[in-house]
């Protein structure tokens, strides 16, 4: 069936380092690809989208490009920031309307 | 924009009690979804209205689990006879746009805890 896999987490990095969440996905057809924000007290924000193979999407320094080959959409960002802590969470939408999400990844970057 | 509302946004409730949720859209989307979220887990899809038309829903949303949109606007969603596994948070999203790629816009959620 459809699911999404993401790299288990919790994930600390120290401000300035270069971040990477693995996500890969099964699904019938060509999903759109998403990653989700959810910051400390506060709902899902959408971070970035990708709807068709080879294509990037990207979002307050962060990207993540769809990669059909591989079912991969990974989360890279050059130079985390304190305020980037938060819980990370990768979906796609199929078949339906239906989002279909990852058990999400919590990232702590301390100063 | 005022954004996706829930009310309430928490609820605790004797096992067996019944509880309902109300989520109001971001004004002017026609799309509506619930979904519900487990402690370290991501949301699992629930059900999706399109105006007052329920059209689709999981095989989670078991016989107890009710939803309406009635015009169109603000939804309910209704857990009858409540179960501690029922507790989680239940997370209410909209959408604009007739294609599945427009952007599902959460609200803050309700928690439920059942005692």
């Amino acid at each position: 069936g459809n699911s999404v896999t993401q790299m288990e987490g919790p994930v600390t990095l120290s401000e300035e380092a270069f971040l990477t969440i693995n996500c890969t996905y099964t699904a019938t057809g060509y999903p759109s690809l998403f990653w989700y924000v959810q910051y400390p007290g506060e709902g899902l924000q959408l971070l970035l989208k990708a709807t068709k193979a080879d294509d990037k999407g990207s979002n307050k320094g962060f990207e993540a490009t769809y990669r059909k080959e591989t079912t991969s959409f990974h989360l890279e960002k050059g130079s985390v920031q304190v305020s980037d802590s938060a819980v990370y969470f990768c979906a796609h939408q199929g078949g339906s309307e239906k989002l279909v999400f990852g058990k999400g990844t919590k990232l702590t970057v301390n100063p | 924009d005022t954004g996706v509302s829930q009310d309430p946004r928490h609820k605790i409730t004797k096992r067996g009690q019944n509880v309902t949720f109300r989520c109001d859209p971001i004004s002017e989307h026609n799309r509506l979804y619930w979904y519900r979220q487990t402690l370290g887990q991501g949301p699992e899809f629930l059900t999706y209205f399109q105006n007052e038309a329920q059209l689709e829903k999981s095989r989670l949303l078991s016989d107890r689990f009710s939803a309406e949109r009635p015009k169109g606007s603000f939804s309910t969603l209704e857990i009858q006879r409540t179960e501690q596994g029922d507790s989680a948070m239940y997370l209410c999203a909209s959408s604009l746009g007739q294609t599945r790629s427009y952007e599902q816009y959460f609200g803050p959620g309700t928690r439920l805890t059942v005692t």
